[in-house]
C-alpha cells in the first residue's frame, strides 16, 4: 500500500508570491491534516479536512488555506509569502475522523521563501 | 503558549543503555498522548501511544509512562540502538476531537555505538 505522498518535495519562492502544495493520502483514508514544522517550534497544526470540509483550523493567518477533493487528495495554499513561512509542511492522513486512529505522515514539502 | 513542552532539545546515550525522553503538558483537557519518531527527510512515524486512563503502555523496547497529576509523560527505550537515533516528538490530543495533534518541539536522540 502506498504511503502519503506530497508534491513537490522542495520549493523555492520569493516574498509576495503564492504557493500550492499537494497531498495524496493513503488509499481509503478520508481525513487529511496539515502541519507546519519550523526549527524549535515542533509541528504546528494548520487545518484538517474530512469529506471535502474543513473540520478544524489552527492558529494561522488567513493567508493559509486549503481544500480537499472528492478523492480525498488535499491542497494547501499560502498567499503573499513571507520569510517566516519558510518551513517543512507535513501532511498526515488517517482512516476515520473522531476515532483515535493513527495519523500517517508524508515526507513533507520543504518551502524556502527568499 | 506551548501546551506541550519537550525541554531537552537533545540527548546522547550509549548503545545498550536506557534512553529517557521527557514531555510536559499544560492543558488538562488532553487525554491521549503519542510519541512520533522522525528521521531526516522523512515524515514523523507513529511509535507508541497512551490513553489517560492508563499510566503505562509497553511495546517491545518502548514504554511510555504517564503521570497525570504532574502532567508529565516519558518515553523509555531499552536497550537503545544506533538505529533509534532520530528526533522524537511528543504529541497530545483531546479524545473525540478532530485529528488535531498538539506537538512538542522535539528531542534529538543520538545513540552512540
Amino acid at each position: 500500500k502506498a504511503g502519503v505522498t506530497q508534491t513537490p518535495r522542495y520549493l523555492i519562492k520569493t516574498r509576495g508570491q503564492q504557493v500550492t502544495l499537494s497531498c495524496s493520502p493513503i488509499s481509503g483514508h478520508r481525513s487529511v491534516s496539515w502541519y507546519q514544522q519550523t526549527p524549535g517550534q515542533g509541528l504546528q497544526f494548520l487545518f484538517e479536512y474530512f469529506s471535502e470540509t474543513q473540520r478544524n483550523k489552527g492558529n494561522f493567518p488567513g493567508r493559509f488555506s486549503g481544500r480537499q477533493f472528492s478523492n480525498s487528495r488535499s491542497e494547501m495554499n499560502v498567499s503573499t509569502l513571507e520569510l517566516g513561512d519558510s518551513a517543512l509542511y507535513l501532511c498526515a492522513s488517517s482512516l476515520v475522523e473522531g476515532v483515535n486512529n493513527e495519523q500517517f505522515f508524508g515526507p513533507g514539502t520543504r518551502l524556502t521563501v527568499l | 503558549d506551548q501546551q506541550v513542552k519537550q525541554n531537552s532539545p537533545s540527548l546522547s546515550v550509549q548503545e545498550g543503555r536506557i534512553s529517557i525522553l521527557n514531555c510536559d503538558y499544560t492543558n488538562s483537557m488532553f487525554d491521549y498522548f503519542l510519541w512520533y519518531k522522525k528521521y531526516p527527510a522523512e515524515g514523523p512515524t507513529f511509535l507508541i501511544s497512551i490513553s489517560s486512563i492508563k499510566d503505562k503502555n509497553e511495546d517491545g523496547r518502548f514504554t511510555v509512562f504517564l503521570n497525570k497529576s504532574a502532567k508529565h509523560l516519558s518515553l523509555h527505550i531499552v536497550p537503545s540502538q544506533p538505529g533509534d537515533s532520530a528526533v522524537y516528538f511528543c504529541a497530545a490530543k483531546v479524545l473525540g476531537s478532530a485529528r488535531q495533534l498538539t506537538f512538542g518541539s522535539g528531542t534529538q536522540l543520538t545513540v552512540l555505538p
